[in-house]
């Protein structure tokens, strides 16, 4: 079964820094998901990305995708306390059909002021 | 954008009891609906995947006698926690498979069982 791991585990910056969140699969790919969450709230969907090599950006967060499309990074530029909460990768097999989304273990962010 | 409307948002009940968890999908058709559970400071597990109109499939561990789920209809499938125990407490959230930008979440359900 495809796994995902994520790292850091835990990250506490300054708000101003900048910082990136690892995401690796066991497999390859088919879509990868990042969400950010604040406990026991629903998920906010950041991005996705199917296609190797592919880059996305909103506002202060940008998500790549490797070429063989097994990793995955969430990079924040210039963090503000509002980007503080656990960060979530997810991913799916599916290429014709919705699949069921298997979640790395999630990044706790905390952003000091 | 789609909406999954996920009701209700807090339930405490007492041992032994019952407790049914909806999930809407307010402006698409659902075929499929994944149901997750968290517990503190964990990442979402996945529980069982629905598919409208037919039996759910659930994820090795999960009893699908204590957790039944129910999908008759393209817009609403249900989580029922049966015969509910303290170790039942827990954070529950659906999903519906895919809208071309993710999948759209569910606001959760946190469980407490007294």
């Amino acid at each position: 079964s495809q796994e995902l791991e994520q790292s850091p585990q835990s990250l506490i910056v300054q708000e101003g820094k900048n910082l990136t969140i690892n995401c690796t699969s066991s497999k390859t790919l088919y879509g990868l998901y990042w969400y950010k969450q604040k406990y026991g709230e629903g998920l906010i969907f950041l991005m996705m990305l199917q296609k190797g090599g592919e880059e996305k950006s909103h506002e202060k967060i940008t998500a790549k995708l490797d070429e063989k499309k097994q990793q995955s990074s969430l990079h924040i530029t210039a963090s503000q306390p509002s980007h503080a909460g656990i960060y979530l990768c997810g991913a799916d097999n599916a290429k014709t059909s919705y699949d069921k989304v298997i979640f790395g273990p999630g990044t706790s962010l905390s952003v000091i002021p | 954008g789609a909406v999954v409307s996920q009701h209700p948002s807090r339930v405490i009940c007492k041992s032994g009891t019952s407790v049914k968890i909806e999930c809407r999908s307010l402006d698409f058709q659902a075929t499929t609906m994944f149901w997750y559970r968290q517990f503190p400071k964990k990442s979402l597990m996945l529980m069982a995947t629905s598919n409208e109109g037919s039996k759910a499939t659930y994820e090795q561990g999960v009893e699908k006698d204590k957790f039944l789920i129910n999908h008759a209809s393209l817009t609403l499938s249900t989580l029922t926690v049966t015969s509910a125990h303290p170790e039942d407490s827990s954070f529950y959230i659906c999903s519906a498979g895919g809208q071309g930008y993710g999948y759209t979440f569910g606001s959760g359900t946190r469980l407490t069982v007294v």
